[in-house]
């Protein structure tokens, strides 16, 4: 398998619940992203690991709670989210956490109801 | 503040017509530019860059893109358009310096819709 691999595609949440996101890289890069995709919004990137540390938070609700146990892969664990947390989130990598291009995920649809 | 613009929220051409989206952006440094393109339920995937060096760039699928220093814009064009480059297309600026070091910038888009 190549490329960023997002699972799941679709998720469906109560706001009581508590789910993760996943996301893994076989690109060989060291740098990982969470971007949030909302109806007529502006992708809002979220979250920024670099060598597996995380090197911005751009100001998330603490209902968002990134992981980067490794170079490939990243995890975004949810808690007690809000519907107006409904989006696509895109998982995306980059080499050495410069502006090269960005790698995404097909992303993971996400409801909350 | 940084921003990107598209002014474009909605395009709709003709099958073998020609295209051009427009991409603005309001930063003092020198940007790194990029357009990518979504398809519906995908996620993104890069049309083209430009870093430095020819200001008119070659991408996939026949795209091309030109960066206009004086104009701060860097536009995507298409001599013919195909049916399958219906999609959502977004231009995104980056920087290799400072508190934005890694950070991409994204416009909010432009939706091409293509008439057969």
């Amino acid at each position: 398998e190549t490329g960023v691999t997002q699972t799941p595609r679709h998720l469906v949440m109560g706001m009581t619940n508590k789910k993760s996101l996943k996301c893994e890289q076989h690109l060989g890069h060291n740098a990982m992203y969470w971007y949030k995709q909302s109806a007529k919004k502006p992708l809002e990137l979220m979250f920024v690991y670099s060598l597996e540390e995380r090197v911005e938070n751009n100001s998330v609700p603490s209902r968002f709670s990134p992981e980067c146990p490794n170079s490939s892969h990243l995890f975004l664990h949810l808690h007690t989210l809000q519907p107006e947390d409904s989006a696509l989130y895109l998982c995306a990598s980059s080499q050495d956490h410069r502006p090269t291009e960005a790698f995404f995920g097909q992303g993971t649809r996400l409801t909350v109801v | 503040a940084q921003s990107v613009t598209q002014p474009d929220i909605h395009i709709t051409v003709s099958e073998g017509a020609s295209l051009e989206l427009r991409c603005n952006y309001s930063y003092g440094a020198t940007p790194y530019l990029f357009w990518y393109v979504q398809s519906p339920g995908q996620g993104l995937q890069l049309l083209l860059k430009y870093f430095s060096g020819d200001t008119l760039v070659q991408g996939i699928k026949g795209f091309e893109a030109e960066f206009k220093r004086s104009q701060s814009s860097f536009n995507l064009r298409k001599p013919s358009v195909h049916w399958s480059d219906a999609a959502e297309y977004f231009c995104a600026v980056g920087f290799d310096r400072g508190s934005t070091l890694g950070r991409l910038y994204f416009g909010r888009g432009t939706q091409l819709t293509v008439w057969p």
